[in-house]
């Protein structure tokens, strides 16, 4: 069974720093493209972050740019979100998300198929 | 960067009703448009891909349809169980993903 599972959510103050990790298991880990989404409380989904499967490329939101850090240990078939300078409206869910290509008869496309339970982040004074 | 725009914002409809869901993009993605259904307290699921297939186990009275800025999802016969919020997200932009605001289905 594929699965992701988050951890390292917590309660910060501004300012302060968290990693986040999501161990992921049921599938060839180092052959996928990750992703992190967040949803604020009451609010719609957020793209964060992603990167390659090998780890040498990376993407940020601007809204997360130059604050937040994602990285992969393939070995340990980890994912994880390094996040500082965090700010109240950081506060969110955060999912673990896998990018699958589905090939169609004409093109690939790219999906958000496996998504983890989410690890809830709060940052509070 | 792409701006995504779902409508309506909410809407309630009744059991056994048809809603279509409108998605408008700021710029042409082909077909490379992705509808999510995530239900209250729960994470997103896929229900279609590539504008319109739909995802293996997904009920066919989902569907999909639209290219270029213009996408719809259509619900042919609601159920109790369709009470979510549906997102629609570009995949055109390789990484760089973005979501619709969301549209909140209340049966």
């Amino acid at each position: 069974e594929v699965q992701l599972v988050e951890s390292g959510g917590d309660l910060v103050q501004p300012g302060g720093s968290l990693r986040l990790s999501c161990s992921a298991s049921g599938f060839t880990f180092n052959t996928y493209v990750m992703h992190w989404v967040r949803q604020a409380p009451g609010k719609g989904l957020e793209y964060v972050s992603a990167i390659s499967s090998n780890g040498v490329n990376t993407f940020y939101a601007d809204s997360v740019k130059g604050r937040f850090t994602i990285s992969r240990d393939n070995s340990k078939n980890t994912l994880f979100l390094q996040m500082s300078s965090l700010r109240i409206e950081d506060t969110a869910v955060y999912y673990c998300v896998t990018d699958s290509v589905v090939l169609t008869a004409s093109r690939y496309y790219y999906v958000m198929d496996v998504w983890g339970q989410g690890t809830t982040v709060t940052v509070s004074s | 960067d792409f701006q995504m725009t779902q409508s309506p914002s909410s809407l309630s409809a009744s059991v056994g009703d048809r809603v279509t869901i409108t998605c408008r993009t700021s710029q042409s993605i082909s077909t490379y448009l992705n509808w999510y259904q995530q239900r209250p307290g729960k994470a997103p699921q896929l229900l279609i891909y590539a504008a319109s297939s739909l995802q293996s186990a997904v009920p066919s009275r989902f569907s999909g349809s639209g290219s270029g800025t213009d996408f719809t999802l259509t619900i042919s016969s609601l159920q109790p169980e369709d009470s979510a919020t549906y997102y629609c997200q570009q995949s055109y932009s390789r990484l760089m993903y973005t979501f619709g605001q969301g549209t909140k289905l209340e049966i």
